[in-house]
Protein backbone atom coordinates (compact mmCIF):
# COMPACT_ATOMS: atom_id res chain seq x y z
CA UNK A 1 0.00 0.00 0.00
CA UNK A 2 1.51 3.37 -0.69
CA UNK A 3 1.61 6.01 1.49
CA UNK A 4 -0.63 8.39 -0.49
CA UNK A 5 -3.06 7.00 -2.78
CA UNK A 6 -5.34 9.09 -5.10
CA UNK A 7 -7.58 8.10 -7.87
CA UNK A 8 -6.03 8.98 -10.74
CA UNK A 9 -9.32 9.92 -12.75
CA UNK A 10 -10.30 11.05 -15.27
CA UNK A 11 -12.67 13.18 -13.85
CA UNK A 12 -15.27 15.17 -15.80
CA UNK A 13 -17.83 17.71 -14.53
CA UNK A 14 -19.99 20.43 -16.73
CA UNK A 15 -18.64 23.71 -16.11
CA UNK A 16 -20.18 25.45 -13.35
CA UNK A 17 -20.23 22.33 -11.22
CA UNK A 18 -18.72 21.65 -7.51
CA UNK A 19 -15.46 19.46 -7.61
CA UNK A 20 -14.76 17.22 -4.82
CA UNK A 21 -11.04 15.93 -5.10
CA UNK A 22 -9.75 13.22 -2.57
CA UNK A 23 -6.71 11.74 -0.75
CA UNK A 24 -6.14 9.06 1.70
CA UNK A 25 -3.33 8.44 3.83
CA UNK A 26 -1.67 5.65 5.99
CA UNK A 27 1.01 7.64 7.38
CA UNK A 28 -0.47 8.70 11.34
CA UNK A 29 2.59 10.97 11.34
CA UNK A 30 1.35 13.77 8.18
CA UNK A 31 0.87 17.25 9.84
CA UNK A 32 1.10 19.27 6.68
CA UNK A 33 -0.93 19.03 3.09
CA UNK A 34 -1.30 20.73 0.28
CA UNK A 35 -2.68 20.65 -3.00
CA UNK A 36 -0.93 21.73 -6.01
CA UNK A 37 -2.43 21.82 -9.81
CA UNK A 38 -0.61 20.63 -12.55
CA UNK A 39 -1.16 21.91 -16.06
CA UNK A 40 0.17 19.86 -19.02
CA UNK A 41 4.45 19.67 -19.59
CA UNK A 42 4.42 22.18 -16.75
CA UNK A 43 4.98 22.43 -12.74
CA UNK A 44 3.04 22.10 -10.14
CA UNK A 45 1.34 25.12 -8.38
CA UNK A 46 0.60 25.47 -4.62
CA UNK A 47 -3.18 25.87 -4.17
CA UNK A 48 -4.07 25.55 -0.44
CA UNK A 49 -1.96 24.75 2.15
CA UNK A 50 -2.97 23.56 5.84
CA UNK A 51 -1.93 21.90 8.95
CA UNK A 52 -3.37 19.55 10.93
CA UNK A 53 -7.73 19.02 10.84
CA UNK A 54 -9.95 21.65 9.60
CA UNK A 55 -10.89 23.53 6.74
CA UNK A 56 -9.07 26.54 4.50
CA UNK A 57 -11.12 28.49 2.32
CA UNK A 58 -9.20 30.51 -0.71
CA UNK A 59 -11.83 32.23 -3.55
CA UNK A 60 -13.07 28.87 -5.04
CA UNK A 61 -11.07 26.67 -3.47
CA UNK A 62 -11.74 25.01 0.11
CA UNK A 63 -8.89 22.39 1.91
CA UNK A 64 -10.35 19.87 4.04
CA UNK A 65 -8.62 17.75 6.24
CA UNK A 66 -9.68 14.83 8.28
CA UNK A 67 -6.69 13.41 10.32
CA UNK A 68 -9.01 10.84 12.31
CA UNK A 69 -9.65 9.23 9.27
CA UNK A 70 -6.47 9.73 7.33
CA UNK A 71 -8.88 11.53 4.57
CA UNK A 72 -8.44 15.00 2.92
CA UNK A 73 -10.68 16.64 0.44
CA UNK A 74 -10.18 19.81 -2.26
CA UNK A 75 -13.76 21.50 -3.14
CA UNK A 76 -13.71 23.39 -6.38
CA UNK A 77 -16.68 26.35 -6.34
CA UNK A 78 -18.09 27.43 -9.97
CA UNK A 79 -15.99 24.53 -11.51
CA UNK A 80 -14.36 26.47 -15.03
CA UNK A 81 -12.30 25.11 -18.09
CA UNK A 82 -9.51 26.39 -17.09
CA UNK A 83 -9.28 24.24 -13.99
CA UNK A 84 -9.12 21.10 -16.47
CA UNK A 85 -5.87 20.47 -14.88
CA UNK A 86 -3.92 17.46 -12.87
CA UNK A 87 -4.18 17.48 -9.08
CA UNK A 88 -1.76 16.90 -6.90
CA UNK A 89 -2.11 15.85 -2.81
CA UNK A 90 0.94 16.17 -1.10
CA UNK A 91 2.02 15.72 2.97
CA UNK A 92 4.97 16.38 5.51
CA UNK A 93 5.45 14.94 8.53
CA UNK A 94 6.90 18.36 10.28
CA UNK A 95 10.23 16.32 10.96
CA UNK A 96 13.27 15.31 9.53
CA UNK A 97 14.62 16.80 6.14
CA UNK A 98 12.66 14.77 3.49
CA UNK A 99 10.44 16.32 1.09
CA UNK A 100 7.00 16.07 0.16
CA UNK A 101 4.87 12.85 -0.21
CA UNK A 102 2.63 13.00 -3.40
CA UNK A 103 -0.18 11.29 -4.43
CA UNK A 104 -0.59 9.85 -7.84
CA UNK A 105 -2.66 13.11 -9.12
CA UNK A 106 -6.50 13.39 -10.48
CA UNK A 107 -6.60 14.43 -13.79
CA UNK A 108 -9.65 16.84 -13.92
CA UNK A 109 -11.74 17.73 -16.86
CA UNK A 110 -14.14 20.20 -16.86
CA UNK A 111 -16.86 20.10 -19.99
CA UNK A 112 -17.76 23.48 -21.22
CA UNK B 1 9.85 36.88 -12.79
CA UNK B 2 10.90 35.84 -9.34
CA UNK B 3 9.77 32.33 -9.29
CA UNK B 4 11.76 29.46 -9.42
CA UNK B 5 13.49 28.74 -12.46
CA UNK B 6 14.50 25.84 -14.40
CA UNK B 7 16.89 25.40 -17.56
CA UNK B 8 17.36 23.35 -20.03
CA UNK B 9 13.41 22.95 -20.62
CA UNK B 10 13.91 20.22 -22.68
CA UNK B 11 16.73 17.48 -22.66
CA UNK B 12 17.44 14.85 -25.40
CA UNK B 13 20.54 12.93 -24.95
CA UNK B 14 21.68 9.85 -26.39
CA UNK B 15 21.97 6.67 -23.48
CA UNK B 16 25.62 6.98 -21.74
CA UNK B 17 25.80 10.39 -22.14
CA UNK B 18 25.98 13.10 -19.01
CA UNK B 19 23.07 15.59 -18.65
CA UNK B 20 23.36 18.29 -16.06
CA UNK B 21 20.23 20.50 -14.85
CA UNK B 22 20.27 23.85 -13.37
CA UNK B 23 17.83 25.29 -11.07
CA UNK B 24 17.49 28.79 -9.17
CA UNK B 25 15.07 29.18 -6.45
CA UNK B 26 13.33 31.80 -5.20
CA UNK B 27 15.75 34.39 -4.44
CA UNK B 28 15.24 34.55 -0.10
CA UNK B 29 14.63 30.68 -0.12
CA UNK B 30 16.95 28.90 2.41
CA UNK B 31 15.63 25.25 1.03
CA UNK B 32 15.86 23.53 -2.20
CA UNK B 33 14.67 20.21 -2.91
CA UNK B 34 15.05 18.28 -6.44
CA UNK B 35 12.15 15.79 -7.06
CA UNK B 36 11.52 13.43 -10.25
CA UNK B 37 8.48 12.59 -11.44
CA UNK B 38 7.24 10.18 -14.65
CA UNK B 39 4.16 9.64 -16.25
CA UNK B 40 0.70 9.48 -14.25
CA UNK B 41 2.96 9.46 -11.16
CA UNK B 42 3.41 12.06 -8.52
CA UNK B 43 6.92 13.81 -7.83
CA UNK B 44 8.85 11.75 -6.03
CA UNK B 45 11.58 13.27 -4.09
CA UNK B 46 15.02 13.28 -4.32
CA UNK B 47 17.61 15.52 -2.61
CA UNK B 48 17.28 18.77 -0.81
CA UNK B 49 19.50 21.55 0.36
CA UNK B 50 19.47 23.85 3.69
CA UNK B 51 21.68 26.44 2.11
CA UNK B 52 24.65 24.36 1.00
CA UNK B 53 24.45 21.51 2.66
CA UNK B 54 22.74 18.81 1.47
CA UNK B 55 21.05 17.26 4.01
CA UNK B 56 19.18 14.13 2.78
CA UNK B 57 19.17 12.25 0.09
CA UNK B 58 16.37 9.36 -1.31
CA UNK B 59 17.30 5.88 -2.42
CA UNK B 60 16.01 6.57 -5.25
CA UNK B 61 19.19 8.88 -6.15
CA UNK B 62 21.59 6.23 -7.79
CA UNK B 63 25.55 6.72 -7.16
CA UNK B 64 24.91 8.44 -10.76
CA UNK B 65 23.30 11.16 -9.64
CA UNK B 66 24.88 14.01 -8.39
CA UNK B 67 23.65 17.60 -6.75
CA UNK B 68 25.31 20.59 -5.72
CA UNK B 69 24.00 23.95 -4.35
CA UNK B 70 27.52 25.75 -4.16
CA UNK B 71 26.92 29.20 -2.41
CA UNK B 72 23.30 28.45 -0.79
CA UNK B 73 22.43 29.85 -4.12
CA UNK B 74 21.71 27.54 -7.42
CA UNK B 75 21.86 23.98 -7.97
CA UNK B 76 22.70 21.67 -10.03
CA UNK B 77 21.36 18.31 -10.80
CA UNK B 78 23.98 16.08 -12.72
CA UNK B 79 23.19 12.29 -13.86
CA UNK B 80 26.35 10.52 -15.58
CA UNK B 81 25.88 7.38 -17.84
CA UNK B 82 21.96 8.06 -18.35
CA UNK B 83 19.74 5.46 -18.98
CA UNK B 84 16.43 5.14 -20.81
CA UNK B 85 14.87 4.59 -16.99
CA UNK B 86 16.07 7.97 -16.74
CA UNK B 87 14.11 9.91 -18.88
CA UNK B 88 11.70 11.74 -16.62
CA UNK B 89 10.85 15.23 -15.37
CA UNK B 90 13.06 16.86 -13.19
CA UNK B 91 11.14 19.27 -11.06
CA UNK B 92 13.19 21.69 -8.77
CA UNK B 93 11.43 23.68 -6.07
CA UNK B 94 12.16 26.27 -2.63
CA UNK B 95 10.68 26.86 0.34
CA UNK B 96 11.73 29.67 2.91
CA UNK B 97 12.89 28.73 6.47
CA UNK B 98 10.77 25.97 8.24
CA UNK B 99 7.68 25.93 5.85
CA UNK B 100 6.82 22.88 4.54
CA UNK B 101 5.06 24.23 1.18
CA UNK B 102 7.46 24.28 -1.85
CA UNK B 103 7.38 26.46 -4.97
CA UNK B 104 8.11 24.60 -8.23
CA UNK B 105 9.88 25.40 -10.88
CA UNK B 106 8.75 24.81 -14.49
CA UNK B 107 10.79 21.17 -14.67
CA UNK B 108 13.39 19.94 -17.03
CA UNK B 109 12.20 16.95 -19.41
CA UNK B 110 14.80 14.74 -20.13
CA UNK B 111 14.58 11.88 -22.96
CA UNK B 112 17.21 9.33 -22.95
CA UNK B 113 17.20 8.22 -26.78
Amino acid sequence: QKEVEQDPGPLSVPEGAIVSLNCTYSNSAFQYFMWYRQYSRKGPELLMYTYSSGNKEDGRFTAQVDKSSKYISLFIRDSQPSDSATYLCAMHSGGGADGLTFGKGTHLIIQP
Amino acid sequence: DTGVSQDPRHKITKRGQNVTFRCDPISEHNRLYWYRQTLGQGPEFLTYFQNEAQLEKSRLLSDRFSAERPKGSFSTLEIQRTEQGDSAMYLCASSLGDRKEAFFGQGTRLTVV
